[in-house]
């Protein structure tokens, strides 16, 4: 089956300054790749997703990357914020996300101000 | 429109004893997915209904969990009888399922805390 690792586990950097989270998947199949924000005590809230047709995808501050020959997707944050503190979740999917969610370990983001 | 709702939010039971979730999807979503965190470790798939028929139960740990979809709407899941390595916060999510790029993002609820002592 699916297996996903994400790295780092837990990471710090200064406001204002940029974030990268990676993901590797194992399964060429998964074509749907969402990343979810989890703020302490709240529910998992999906900010950007990507599919296997797409390289990249932009929305504001954030950006999703694509290597479908790697097998690896990775999350950007830019300008970073004191809200943007959070655990961040990647996950794969087949059939285009209508499929479980396999979800990678988990990244502890802490923007120092 | 009102998100995904579960319910309770905590829950603490003793060991043996039975404990029942349940979550509420948004409105007209077909399908709807049960998760588990454990100890801070990664979300980890359970089920997956689409109306009222399990489309994929892989991920249920053991037959001490029993969910059901009645009707197509909320969704109830059972632990019985619960064990210590049941703790955990389950979540519930729902994506409203057909045709569009949008049409299988998954939205979660807030989860139900669940403490076995």
């Amino acid at each position: 089956g699916e297996n996903v690792e994400q790295h780092p586990s837990t990471l710090s950097v200064q406001e204002g300054d940029s974030a990268v989270i990676k993901c590797t998947y194992s399964d060429s199949a998964s074509n749907y790749f969402p990343w979810y924000k989890q703020e302490l005590g709240k529910r998992p809230q999906l900010i950007i997703d990507i599919r296997s047709n797409v390289g990249e995808k932009k929305d504001q501050r954030i950006a999703v990357t694509l290597n479908k020959t790697a097998k690896h997707f990775s999350l950007h944050i830019t300008e970073t914020q004191p809200e943007d503190s959070a655990v961040y979740f990647c996950a794969a999917s087949g059939h285009q996300g209508a499929q479980k969610l396999v979800f990678g370990q988990g990244t502890r983001l802490t923007i120092n101000p | 429109e009102a998100g995904v709702t579960q319910f309770p939010s905590h829950s603490v039971i003793e060991k043996g004893q039975t404990v029942t979730l349940r979550c509420d999807p948004i409105s007209g979503h077909d399908n709807l997915y049960w998760y588990r965190r454990v100890m801070g470790k990664e979300i980890k798939f359970l089920l997956h209904f689409v109306k009222e028929s399990k489309q994929d139960e892989s991920g249920m740990p053991n037959n001490r969990f029993l969910a059901e979809r009645t009707g197509g709407t909320y969704s109830t899941l059972k632990v019985q009888p619960a064990e210590l390595e049941d703790s955990g916060v389950y979540f519930c999510a729902s994506s409203q399922g057909g045709r569009g790029p949008s049409s299988y993002e998954q939205y979660f609820g807030p989860g139900t805390r669940l403490t076995v002592t």
